[in-house]
C-alpha cells in the first residue's frame, strides 16, 4: 500500500530565513509526487509536482522540491520565508499503477513570524 | 480562470438525516475525485471517477453514503442516514485524463452533524 509521511506538524521560521517542509513516501512503482497548500477553510491549490526527469522542480510562489529516490523523500523548500506564506502543506503521492490513486500526508503548518 | 465549483459551502444537520453535496468540475476534466478531510488530517480519498464510471470507491462507506456523476460531468456525494462522525470537510477536485497533471480543488462542504 501507498503511503506518505509528514514527520513534522509544526514548522515555524522566522521571515527571510529559508524553509524546509520534510514528506517520505512508500510506493511500489515510480511515483508521482505532488505538493499542496490549504489555506482556512479553502480548498487545496497546487504547487508543484514531480513526475520524471530533474530531480529539483520548481513552482508557484517561489517553492522548489527535491525528488531523492534512494532516500524516498520529497522535500518542500524555499529559500527565504515571507509571512504569508504560513499555511498548511500537503505532500501527495500518486502510483500511476494504481488507477493514479492519490494519498495525501496528515499536513505540516508553517508558520513564518516577521 | 476556471474553478471547480462545490455547494453548499457550509451544512448542519441532525444525525440520521439525509444530506447531499454537488459538484461541479472545471470543464473537460474527466476525472472528479470526492475526499473527507477530518480536522487535523489530510484528505482521504472516498471515490473517483473516470467520466461516468467509478474507478476506486474502496474507502467509500458504502452502507450511507453514494456518489454518481450520470452524465459524467457534474456529481453528487450524498450520505444517509448522517452520523456524529461524518462531520467533515468534503471536498471535490477534478484533474485531466492525464495521470501526471495535478487535481484542482473546490472550497468544499463543511458538514456539522449534530
Amino acid at each position: 500500500a501507498q503511503s506518505v509521511a509528514q514527520p513534522e506538524d509544526q514548522v515555524n521560521v522566522a521571515e527571510g530565513n529559508p524553509l524546509t517542509v520534510k514528506c517520505t513516501y512508500s510506493v511500489s512503482g515510480n511515483p508521482y509526487l505532488f505538493w499542496y497548500v490549504q489555506y482556512p477553510n479553502r480548498g487545496l491549490q497546487f504547487l508543484l509536482k514531480y513526475i520524471t526527469g530533474d530531480n529539483l522542480v520548481k513552482g508557484s510562489y517561489g517553492f522548489e522540491a527535491e525528488f531523492n529516490k534512494s532516500q524516498t523523500s520529497f522535500h518542500l523548500k524555499k529559500p527565504s520565508a515571507l509571512v504569508s506564506d504560513s499555511a498548511l502543506y500537503f505532500c501527495a503521492v500518486r502510483d500511476p499503477t494504481n488507477a493514479g490513486k492519490s494519498t495525501f500526508g496528515d499536513g505540516t503548518t508553517l508558520t513564518v513570524k516577521p | 480562470e476556471a474553478e471547480v465549483a462545490q455547494s453548499p459551502r457550509y451544512k448542519i444537520t441532525e444525525k440520521s438525516q439525509a444530506v447531499a453535496f454537488w459538484c461541479d468540475p472545471i470543464s473537460g476534466h474527466a476525472t472528479l475525485y470526492w475526499y473527507r478531510q477530518i480536522l487535523g488530517q489530510g484528505p482521504e480519498l472516498l471515490v473517483q471517477f473516470q467520466d461516468e464510471s467509478v474507478v476506486d470507491d474502496s474507502q467509500l462507506p458504502k452502507d450511507r453514503f453514494s456518489a454518481e456523476r450520470l452524465k459524467g460531468v457534474d456529481s453528487t456525494l450524498k450520505i444517509q442516514p448522517a452520523e456524529l462522525g461524518d462531520s467533515a470537510m468534503y471536498l471535490c477536485a477534478s484533474s485531466s485524463q492525464s495521470q501526471n497533471t495535478e487535481a484542482f480543488f473546490g472550497q468544499g462542504t463543511r458538514l456539522t452533524v449534530v
